[in-house]
């Protein structure tokens, strides 16, 4: 079964500044996704970024990229100059290619504060 | 409707008590997805639709939890006898169903349940 592990519980950082959330997995399979969805108090998970692993390149948008190392099975998520809004949980998330049931399997979270 | 939308927004309930939760898709999206988040971890895979039918539903935690799609659209969650162990965040979420990224998922804001 796949897992996903969010070893940073909490995570700070002040506005407009840099931060990197970490997320590591574990699958056998060779190819997969991988998101981060940003949860903010309303609950509702929003889409930040995702990147399908036989893509070499880092997926960007905008503020957002990621730094995906597939050998390591490492996929951390950079926060570029930190605005207040960007305050919320964030969960990283896989799901495998060619899975029938297509579900995410979710990390525990790490939850970024932004200090003004 | 613009995204996915779930009512109620908040179920208080007693032990013991049947509730039903709903889901609204995406216009147009053919596969529906429930997960449950517990207070502070991150969301739990439940049951999968494609159109009407439930494609797996590995992640229901018992035969008290049952789930439908009559007519490939809405969605109702239903859970019998409910225990203050179901208290949770239960989400919804919907995707195109084509293969591929294409088939990113997208939340509605959750139903808050709260077994007393």
């Amino acid at each position: 079964a796949q897992t996903v592990t969010q070893s940073q519980p909490e995570m700070s950082v002040q506005e407009a500044e840099t931060v990197t959330l970490s997320c590591t997995y574990d699958t056998s399979e060779s190819d997969y996704y991988l998101f981060w969805y940003k949860q903010p108090p309303s609950r509702q998970m929003i889409l930040v970024i995702r990147q399908e692993a036989y893509k070499q390149q880092n997926a960007t948008e905008n503020r957002f990229s990621v730094n995906f190392q597939k050998a390591a099975k490492s996929f951390s998520l950079k926060i570029s100059d930190s605005q207040l809004g960007d305050a919320a949980m964030y969960f990283c998330a896989y799901r495998a290619l060619n899975n029938a049931g297509n579900m995410l399997t979710f990390g525990g979270g790490t939850r970024l504060m932004v200090k003004p | 409707g613009a995204g996915v939308s779930q009512t109620p927004s908040n179920k208080v309930t007693e032990k013991g008590k049947y509730v039903e939760l709903r889901c609204d898709p995406i216009s147009g999206h053919t596969a529906l997805y429930w997960y449950r988040q517990s207070l502070g971890q991150g969301p739990e895979f439940l049951i999968y639709f494609q159109g009407t039918g439930a494609a797996d539903d590995s992640g229901l935690p018992n035969d008290r939890f049952f789930a439908v799609r009559p007519e490939g659209s809405v969605s109702t969650l239903k859970i019998q006898r409910t225990e203050r162990g179901d208290s949770a965040v239960y989400l919804c979420a919907s995707s195109s169903g084509l293969a591929g990224l294409s088939d990113t998922q997208y939340f509605g804001p959750g139903t808050r349940l709260t077994v007393l």
